[in-house]
């Protein structure tokens, strides 16, 4: 498939555990977004990468959500101690290197946290 | 603060018609915006784009306008179809790469 791919494509987690999002760029793709959007809203820009390289985290909600992409290809999104408005979907995107390039989105993660 | 913002949360229009879907802005720094259609239970899939030199770009039924002194761009779909019902989302960007979205409108296409 040429196309972003994420998994697990829901997730049910109970209030307090640790969940890992995944995120498969298309391949080539320098750049890397998650975006989070809450029901009735639009996406909200969480964290950007470069390669592996993390350029920008100011939108990560707490020190519980934290992401990585060691290698510069499949990143991780991270949440520990998981809490009700966690609940949303969770939208990964990549593009190519200049940062004005459109930016393809995978399927989302839906994560509900009772 | 929404930075971009989409005041009709929803548009009903006959198929054939003109589809005008509205989007305002308010950070000077946005120098790109784009236009991406959501389908239930799918990730926003690009449509169009348009860059802050320009203040039109087409493809086939799809056009972007870019009024930048009012802030406004606009997407209009002639004509429309029902499979383009789906929710429509406006976004901005600047060097920073992030985006920023809309509340999307839904549009419905009736035969």
């Amino acid at each position: 498939g040429a196309g972003v791919s994420q998994s697990p494509r829901y997730k049910v987690a109970k209030r307090g555990q640790d969940v890992a999002l995944r995120c498969d760029p298309i391949s080539g793709h320098v750049s890397l977004f998650w975006y989070q959007q809450a029901l009735g809203q639009g996406p909200e820009f969480l964290t950007y990468f470069q390669n592996e390289a993390q350029l920008d985290k100011s939108g990560l909600p707490s020190d519980r959500f934290f992401a990585e992409r060691p290698e510069g290809s499949v990143s991780t999104l991270k949440i520990q101690r998981t809490q009700q408005e966690d609940s949303a979907v969770y939208l990964c995107a990549s593009s190519g290197w200049d940062q004005r390039e459109t930016q393809y989105f995978g399927p989302g993660t839906r994560l509900l946290v009772l | 603060d929404q930075q971009v913002k989409q005041n009709s949360p929803s548009l009903s229009v006959q198929e054939g018609r003109i589809s005008i879907l509205n989007c305002d802005y308010t950070n000077s720094m946005f120098d790109y915006f784009l236009w991406y259609k959501k389908y239930p239970a799918e990730g926003p899939t690009f449509l169009i784009s348009i860059s802050s030199i320009k203040d039109k770009n087409e493809d086939g039924r799809f056009t972007v306008f870019l009024n930048k002194s009012a802030k406004h761009l606009s997407l209009h779909i002639v004509p429309s179809q029902p499979g383009d019902s789906a929710v429509y989302f406006c976004a901005a960007g600047s060097t920073l790469g992030r985006l920023y979205f809309g509340r999307g409108t839904q549009l419905t296409v009736w035969p």
